[in-house]
């Protein structure tokens, strides 16, 4: 049963262009969003949230787009670099039980 | 920055044993919480802590798991009699306060390999 998808597992894009991960979720009572970045080796590290009162939240280089109609959102980085290629997984936050459910995550490789 | 730190980085034991998993959360966190990833897959909530007692816990979360805070800094997750499929990478993490208007923060993990 997974209530978090991120249906591509790698991709790869070329330094410099935008980077686009997606992640679809089938729970609509998730009211809270984050995205977390993972470096072999090392934990995950948090790198931005939406609220689901929001459709859009940016951090620099780091766009965040839900669409909760579609019970979609994605993760835009723009412009890429190298240092972005990592593991990227996206959670979704039950309020109700106080739980992080993560997807599979997406293999992100910036080519230089 | 304060992050929280977890041993030991790697641990290979033999099915059956006892293994203790240390987590040292971040200093003015109140919250913590473990996950685990295991190969390949995604990484799954186990359980959540606060104040000296369990807050929530996973279907994974049976009887052959438990966490402690056995003094101010540390926590721990236990799991006794390990089978082959507790092999897995073990996430600690900790937060200010429960929820998503707070993130957690992950430790490094600890790669847990039972033979």
């Amino acid at each position: 049963d997974q209530q978090v998808k991120q249906n591509s597992p790698s991709l790869s894009v070329q330094e410099g262009r935008i980077s686009i991960l997606n992640c679809d979720y089938t729970n609509s009572m998730f009211d809270y969003f984050l995205w977390y970045k993972k470096y072999p080796a090392e934990g995950p590290t948090f790198l931005i949230s939406i609220s689901s009162i929001k459709d859009k939240n940016e951090d620099g280089r780091f766009t965040v787009f839900l669409n909760k109609s579609a019970k979609h959102l994605s993760l835009h980085i723009v412009p890429s670099q190298p240092g972005d290629s990592a593991v990227y997984f996206c959670a979704a936050f039950d309020s109700g039980t106080y739980k992080y459910i993560f997807g599979t995550g997406t293999r992100l490789k910036v080519l230089a | 920055e304060p992050e929280v730190t977890q041993t030991p980085s790697h641990q290979v034991t033999q099915m059956g044993q006892e293994v203790i998993l240390r987590c040292v959360p971040i200093s003015n966190h109140l919250y913590f919480y473990w996950y685990r990833q295991i190969l390949g897959q995604k990484v799954e909530f186990l359980v959540s802590f606060y104040n000296n007692e369990i807050s929530e816990k996973s279907e994974i979360f049976d009887d052959q798991f438990s966490v402690e805070r056995p003094d101010g800094s540390n926590f721990t997750l236990k799991i006794r009699s390990t089978k082959l499929e507790d092999s897995a990478m073990y996430f600690c993490a900790s937060s200010e306060a429960p929820g998503g208007r707070e993130t957690q923060y992950f430790g490094p993990g600890t790669r847990l390999l039972v033979l």
